[in-house]
């Protein structure tokens, strides 16, 4: 599991893009890209996956530049049912069954 | 619905008390794990099972014992619980595959007290 670096927090108000980026200088060449969102009280919820450029769904978009040492989450008007945390993860190999998540970001969208 | 479920949600018990927390999957997922969840130290891996028979250590194992017996179910057993125990902990799966395997789908939550 590579080590990844994400801001505490960030703070945005209702309609506004919201970028986070993670940091993941010794990402592996075989390691994917994984965020999830975390409600109070909730358990996580993947919200996307990438290994390598863009990656879109319906609830965000997934920049990885071409060295994929860091990489981007965009959530497009943010309401603020956005307000959570965001945990990037970076792994894969078929031996990483120990995932930690670290203290993600914890994102507040305001009126 | 696909979905992973735990029980009890919420637990309040005493010092010593063995207790024994379920999880329960129904995607026929090979992976299942368990986390707690703790203020400013974020989600912590207690124990994982990559497949039946098949467990390991996660990050915090002191103090928890899991088994998986069938695929579908994955327990979480406090023998002599300590108020340090005290967390929210979550059960989690995945199908399991290097790709897919970080695509974790979590359950709802169980709130531990232990006095």
């Amino acid at each position: 599991l590579a080590k990844t670096t994400q801001p505490i927090s960030m703070d945005s108000y209702e309609g506004q893009e919201v970028n986070i980026t993670c940091s993941h200088n010794n990402i592996a060449t075989n390691d994917y890209i994984t965020w999830y969102q975390q409600f109070p009280s909730q358990g996580p919820r993947f919200i996307i996956q990438g290994y390598k450029t863009k990656v879109t769904n319906e609830v965000a978009s997934l920049f990885i530049p071409a060295d994929r040492k860091s990489s981007t989450l965009s959530l497009p008007r943010v309401s603020l049912s956005d307000t959570a945390v965001y945990y990037c993860l970076v792994g894969a190999s078929s031996n990483d069954y120990k995932l930690s998540f670290g203290a993600g970001t914890t994102v507040t969208v305001r009126a | 619905e696909a979905q992973v479920t735990q029980n009890p949600r919420y637990l309040i018990t005493v010092t010593g008390k063995k207790l024994t927390v379920t999880c329960s999957q129904n995607m026929n997922h090979e992976y299942m794990s368990w986390y707690r969840q703790d203020p400013g130290l974020g989600l912590r891996q207690i124990y994982y099972s990559m497949n039946v028979e098949v467990t390991d250590k996660g990050d915090v194992p002191e103090g928890y014992k899991v088994s998986r017996k069938e695929k579908r179910n994955f327990p979480l057993i406090l023998e002599s619980p300590s108020p340090n125990q005290t967390s929210l902990y979550f059960c989690a799966s995945s199908p399991g595959d290097s790709r897919t395997h970080y695509e974790q789908y979590f359950g709802p939550g169980t709130r531990l007290t232990v006095t």
